[in-house]
């Protein structure tokens, strides 16, 4: 597709509840990026792919949050046991991977999560 | 660790007129980027402008420049004659050169209104 595209667009969920979020890249871009924005601040660094593999993922806030790239493309976010502390804006975003500006990032429109 | 600080929460200004958003950081490192991405209600961060700091010159485009002072570590973003559209958060953003994980680290935002 033309940019990065993430579904769902909106997860309602209860405490307690596993969800998975997706990502679509850029055709052609080899490194993938998740951040989470909370209501009114600005976006939070989570986990980095280059191709398949996760290059760091310093910014996951626990061992409930885990993230993949099977086959260097899509992306799924997944987070266990979820708490109304994950309610958020979680984004995606994708870049070339060459060094350099070149390697500006570009969002998809976010997944809205909303732990009840 | 880098930081980034957005001391203007809110910020007005009326159409077609001038405004300057401010963004200050803090890194050790000597060279880096620096964006502003424009968030509008759809969420999805868009690209406004960015400028890699061993570039002396101000980066422009179009409406958009910036005024980057590297000693001060100061990088404010000018809005030239203010159209309605241009209504949205705006976040300023770094990331360092030669970082492996390449993430942004994001300011909190400042959020421009435009009055017709």
């Amino acid at each position: 597709g033309a940019g990065v595209s993430q579904t769902p667009s909106n997860k309602v969920t209860e405490k307690g509840k596993y969800v998975e979020l997706r990502c679509d890249p850029i055709s052609g871009h080899t490194a993938l990026y998740w951040y989470r924005q909370s209501l009114g601040q600005g976006p939070e660094f989570l986990i980095y792919f280059q191709g398949t593999g996760a290059a760091d993922d310093s910014g996951l806030p626990n061992d409930r949050f885990f993230a993949v790239r099977p086959e260097g493309s899509v992306s799924t976010l997944k987070i266990q046991r979820t708490e109304r502390g994950d309610s958020a804006v979680y984004l995606c975003a994708s870049s070339s991977g060459l060094a350099g500006l070149s390697d500006t990032q570009y969002f998809g429109p976010g997944t809205r999560l909303t732990v009840l | 660790a880098q930081t980034v600080t957005q001391s203007q929460p809110e910020m007005s200004v009326q159409e077609a007129e001038t405004v300057t958003l401010s963004c200050t950081y803090d890194t050790s490192e000597s060279d880096y980027y620096l964006f502003w991405y424009k968030q509008p209600p759809s969420r999805q961060m868009i690209l406004v402008i960015r400028q890699e700091a061993y570039k002396q010159q101000n980066a422009t485009e179009n409406r958009f420049s910036v005024n980057f002072q590297k000693a001060a570590k100061s990088f404010s973003l000018k809005i030239s004659d203010s159209q309605l559209g241009d209504a949205a958060m705006y976040f300023c953003a770094y990331r360092a050169l030669n970082n492996a994980g390449n993430m942004l680290t994001f300011g909190g935002g400042t959020r421009l209104m435009v009055k017709p």
